[in-house]
This record gives structure tokens, sequence and C-alpha cells, in this order.
């Protein structure tokens, strides 16, 4: 079965931090990988996508990477800032038209 | 952000009755789908059309129904809704399937059956 796995649930950290969210999937066959920020009540916004012949993405402070071979993701978030306080979420889409979601992390930044 | 509007953006409604819900984009985005997120399940994908008049089936799709008449608006519709349906409902665009799909997301709609 295909499932994506974000692992910790929860991150609390403080302002300044470096800091690296996880996702894991089963079947390393994925087309691509997305990783989107969730704030409360509202929709989800895109941070990046990474097509399965890549190995990683970075906008501004952030910079997403994926291992294929191992079925993992990493989004890195340099420098946090209070503003970054959200859920993150990844999605993987394995073919077809269907997005698979982990459960999220919800971050806080304390300043 | 990606023109997609989700109409309405809550509503209460008795168990029973018929809800539809609306999805508009200006995108002109092929790709359009329904998901629900819930406490403890995450998101998951009800239907998605890939151009007017196609549609399919996606996880949890039983008690549902989509229309796609135009290329920017797309209906769900729960025929009769159950408190199981309470949920928040997400429309996404995508402007194709595949490796490059980056999919974007509307504000959502939180449905409240009682």
């Amino acid at each position: 079965k295909q499932e994506v796995t974000q692992i910790p649930a929860a991150l609390s950290v403080p302002e300044g931090e470096n800091l690296v969210l996880n996702c894991s999937f089963t079947d390393s066959a994925i087309y691509n990988l997305q990783w989107f920020r969730q704030d409360p009540g509202k929709g989800l916004t895109s941070l990046l996508l990474i097509q399965s012949s890549q190995r990683e993405q970075t906008s501004g402070r952030l910079n997403a990477s994926l291992d294929k071979s191992s079925g993992r993701s990493t989004l890195y978030i340099a420098a946090s800032q209070p503003g970054d306080s959200a859920t993150y979420l990844c999605a993987v889409r394995w073919g077809g038209n269907d997005m698979r979601f982990g459960a999220g992390t919800r971050l806080t930044v304390k300043p | 952000d990606a023109g997609i509007t989700q109409s309405p953006r809550h509503k209460v409604t008795e168990t029973g009755t018929p809800v539809t819900l609306r999805c508009h984009q200006t995108e002109n985005h092929r790709y359009m789908y329904w998901y629900r997120q819930d406490p403890g399940h995450g998101l998951r994908l009800i239907h998605y059309s890939y151009g007017v008049k196609d549609t399919d089936k996606g996880e949890v799709s039983d008690g549902y129904s989509v229309s796609r008449s135009k290329t920017e608006d797309f209906l769900l519709t729960l025929e009769s809704a159950t408190s199981s349906q309470t949920s928040v409902y997400f429309c996404a665009i995508s402007e194709m399937g595949g490796v490059n799909t980056e999919a974007f997301f509307g504000q959502g709609t939180r449905l409240t059956v009682v």
C-alpha cells in the first residue's frame, strides 16, 4: 500500500534555529513530491515541487531534498521565524491522478 | 495565489438533505480535484476531473457525485448528507497530470451535517 508518513507530528523551536521536517513514503516509483504549508483554518499553500528525476529544490529559506531509494524527503527551513509557524504537509504522486498526503508536522517557532 | 474560489465557505445542513459545493477556477487548468480533510485521516481524494465531462473516482467517493460542464467549474454533490460527511472540503487544480504536476488548493469549505 502506498503511504506517506511525517514525523514528528509536532515540533517547537526557538526563533532563528535551522530545522528539518521529515517525510517518508513507501514505494520509490514516485512521479513527484510536493511540500505544502497550511495555516489554521486556511487552505494549502504550495511551497516546493520535486520531480522524480530531481534531488532537491530551493525557494528562499526553504530547501527540499528527495532520496527515492530510501523513500525519504526532507524540508529544511533556515533561520526560522515566528511567521513560519504552520502545519507542513508532504504529498506524493505515484502516478494516475491521486496525491497521497502525510498527516503533517505542526511547527511552532517561538519568539 | 492561484485563482480558485470555493463556495460556500461554511455550511450547516441537516442529515438527509442534498448539498452542492462549488469550485471555480480562473487558471484554465485541465485537472480539478475534490479532497476532504479530517483529523486522523489527513487529506483524501474524493473525485477528480481531467476535462469537461471527464471525471473519475478517488479513494473516498462513496456518497459523493461530481459534475464538470465547463472548464472553470467543478461541482461536488452530496445527494443525501450524513454526519460522517462533516468535514472540510478542498478543491485543487493542476495544469496537467504526471511528473510536472503542481497542485494548487482553494481555501476550503467547512461543512457540518447535523
